[in-house]
């Protein structure tokens, strides 16, 4: 079942410029992922944060977490126009196996 | 890193035959896999949970009989659609979890297109 919901759901901004993501979930989690897929591709996983975290670096992504608020925010900070592709946010489910629920996703276009 | 490729990448087939997709683990062995469908600028859905050794787990609403998963080794999972129809036409990606279950790797997705 879809519980992520990414807000905006499309994102255009130009070179150099930050951009901020952010998904709201229904269900208590043990973690929240985000993940990237490029047009017609797979998905590649980026950061994960976990429920007792509030906030995550990796490299020019920070995510944060609010368990109160069952949000999450990714930021892209010094976007670059490889980074355009699709984000989603995704919680995981142990109903499921393990498996993952998607949010609708933002699609970023990030241009020179 | 670990990978999970697909095969074939398209396929594009006429109304009422079967396609049979592939999942495989190149590195490492998942006695789980995912199956996923993907609609245009849409999220993913998930379809089932494929298990190694034993029947899938479908998600509500999706025929078992129209998607048949087999899951037959420890790096290997299939997904056929049987009697394949218009409205069958989607991106069909696979993912394998990671030791642990955290995270996962995904396969690179099968467009299919139903004539």
């Amino acid at each position: 079942s879809q519980q992520g919901e990414e807000d905006p759901q499309a994102l255009s901004i130009q070179e150099g410029e930050n951009a901020t993501m952010n998904c709201s979930y229904k269900t208590s989690i043990n973690n929240l992922q985000w993940y990237r897929q490029n047009s017609g591709r797979g998905l590649v996983h980026l950061i994960l944060i976990r429920s007792n975290e509030r906030e995550k670096h990796s490299g020019r992504l920070r995510v944060t977490l609010d368990t109160s608020k069952k949000s999450s925010s990714l930021l892209i900070t010094a976007s670059r126009a490889a980074d355009t592709a699709s984000y989603f946010c995704a919680t995981d489910d142990s109903n499921s196996g393990y498996a993952l629920n998607f949010g609708k996703g933002t699609s970023l276009l990030v241009t020179p | 890193g670990a990978v999970v490729s697909q095969h074939p990448s398209r396929v594009i087939c006429k109304s009422g035959t079967s396609v049979k997709i592939e999942c495989r683990s190149l590195d490492f062995q998942a006695t789980t896999m995912f199956w996923y469908r993907q609609f245009p600028k849409k999220s993913l859905m998930l379809m089932a949970t494929s298990n190694e050794g034993s029947k899938a787990t479908y998600e509500q609403g999706v025929e078992k009989d129209k998607f048949l998963i087999n899951h037959a080794s420890l790096t290997l999972s299939t997904l056929t659609v049987t009697s394949a129809h218009p409205e069958d036409s989607s991106f069909y990606i696979c993912s394998a979890p990671t030791s642990g279950y955290e995270t996962q790797y995904f396969g690179p997705g099968t467009r299919l297109l139903v004539l």
